[in-house]
């Protein structure tokens, strides 16, 4: 059974950081894009950032570019979120999600349970 | 940015019977590869979402025959033949074909 578990999440202040992390198994790991998409609380869901299975293409919404990095660990089967300069804004559930396919976005067939991100003074 | 748009909002649905739920697209979601990457998600109260249909109309594993899409272009429907109890929440649509990848506003399911 493939699963996905993030953790990460917690409470920071506004401009600083957090590093979520999503753990795999079940799957041949290096074979997927992965995505992060969030959740506010009581809102709908928001694309933030992908990557392809080898690491090789990433991409990100307008909303987090040059404050959020995604990336991959294939030896460890972990999905890497790492946010700056976090805004209050960015408060929400994070998931991870994989990809149908390897090399771009497509469609998000396995979701983790979230990790919540709280940006408050 | 491609915005999609749903409707209803909100459909109340009586048990047993069908629903449908709309998403129209800003710009054609046909790829240049020549795939369209609409998606429909379901999304229970405290829960992730959970895919069910990927471009357009192929239904993931394990998900009931009673849901089916179709649509081409800018204009997508869900469709639930006959709507049961497990089914009430929030459906999603997005699309992939162009990043920033998008998803609709939600439509709740609810039983009457």
């Amino acid at each position: 059974e493939v699963q996905l578990l993030e953790s990460g999440g917690g409470l920071v202040q506004p401009g600083g950081s957090l590093r979520l992390s999503c753990a795999a198994s079940g799957l041949f790991f290096h074979n997927y894009a992965m995505t992060w998409v969030r959740q506010a609380p009581g809102k709908g869901l928001e694309w933030v950032s992908g990557i392809s299975g080898s690491g090789g293409w990433t991409d990100y919404a307008d909303s987090v570019k040059g404050r959020f990095t995604i990336s991959r660990d294939n030896s460890k089967n972990t999905l890497y979120l790492q946010m700056n300069s976090l805004r209050a804004e960015d408060t929400a559930l994070y998931y991870c999600a994989k990809d149908v396919a390897r090399d771009w976005l497509n469609a998000f067939d396995i979701w983790g349970q979230g990790t919540m991100v709280t940006v408050s003074s | 940015d491609i915005v999609m748009t749903q409707t209803p909002l909100s459909s109340p649905v009586t048990l047993g019977q069908p629903a449908s739920i709309s998403c129209v697209s800003s710009q054609s979601l046909l790829h240049s590869d020549g795939s369209t990457y609409l998606s429909w998600l379901h999304q229970r109260p405290g829960q992730p979402p959970r895919l069910l249909i990927y471009k357009i109309s192929n239904r993931f594993s394990g998900v009931p025959d009673r849901f089916s899409g179709s649509g081409a272009g800018t204009d997508f429907t869900l469709k639930i033949s006959r709507v049961e109890a497990e089914d009430v929440g929030v459906y999603y649509c997005m699309q992939a074909t162009q990043s920033p990848y998008t998803f609709g506003q939600g439509t709740k399911l609810e039983i009457k």
